[in-house]
């Protein structure tokens, strides 16, 4: 079965500095990847995927990801941090089982200091 | 368009009464997910449908938890009875066959507490 592991429960960073959230992955097979955000009471938002092609992919608000195969790594980041960017980060992959479906991981938060 | 629609955004039930969850999917979206968050066990897939159908309910925790989709508009996720371990926040997401692959569009959620 397919998993994803935010290793990191919180993520703290002075706003203006590079963030980075990690997810490492565990699939048969070539994996579709995610990164969702959650602002406080709201649901999850689609921030960027990867199907196939580069391995650097750029998303919403300026944050992209980075494919790694052999590391089988999925990390989020961002050149400078904004206050704005304070939430609950997922990463997740998709069901490889035949369901339509995706695996989340457990969340990282995220905390951008002024 | 106006995104996944859920009512109520918050539900507070005393243990023992029946609680009715309610979706509205993305007009033209074909796939309706069912999810629960808790601190404990982050985000669960209850069940998903496909065109009205349930194609997997292997998550729902028990006979109490059950879940319906009488058309492609709204989908209902009701527990009888609640209990308090049923508190959480339910997240409903769709998705289109036609979109970019397996990308869900969540709701705001309904925060459940039962006492």
């Amino acid at each position: 079965a397919q998993s994803v592991a935010q290793p990191e429960d919180q993520v703290n960073v002075a706003e203006g500095n590079p963030l980075t959230v990690k997810c490492t992955y565990s699939v048969s097979g070539n994996p579709y990847l995610f990164w969702y955000v959650q602002y406080p009471n709201r649901g999850l938002q689609f921030l960027l995927k990867y199907i196939t092609g580069d391995n650097l992919v750029k998303g919403s608000y300026g944050f992209e990801a980075e494919f790694n195969k052999s590391q089988t790594s999925f990390h989020l980041k961002k050149p400078s941090a904004l206050v704005s960017d304070s939430a609950l980060y997922f990463c997740a992959v998709r069901d490889m089982t035949g369901r339509r479906a995706l695996t989340f991981g457990s969340g990282t938060r995220l905390q951008v200091q002024p | 368009d106006a995104g996944v629609i859920q009512s109520p955004r918050h539900e507070v039930t005393e243990m023992g009464q029946e609680v009715t969850l309610r979706c509205k999917p993305i007009s033209g979206h074909d796939y309706l997910f069912w999810y629960r968050q808790t601190m404990m066990r982050g985000l669960e897939l209850l069940i998903y449908f496909n065109n009205n159908v349930p194609i997997d309910d292997s998550g729902m925790p028990e006979d109490r938890f059950s879940a319906k989709m009488p058309n492609a508009s709204f989908s209902t996720l009701k527990i009888q009875p609640s209990e308090p371990r049923d508190s959480a926040v339910y997240f409903c997401a769709s998705s289109s066959t036609d979109s970019s692959f397996y990308e869900q569009y969540f709701g705001p959620g309904t925060r459940l507490t039962v006492t």
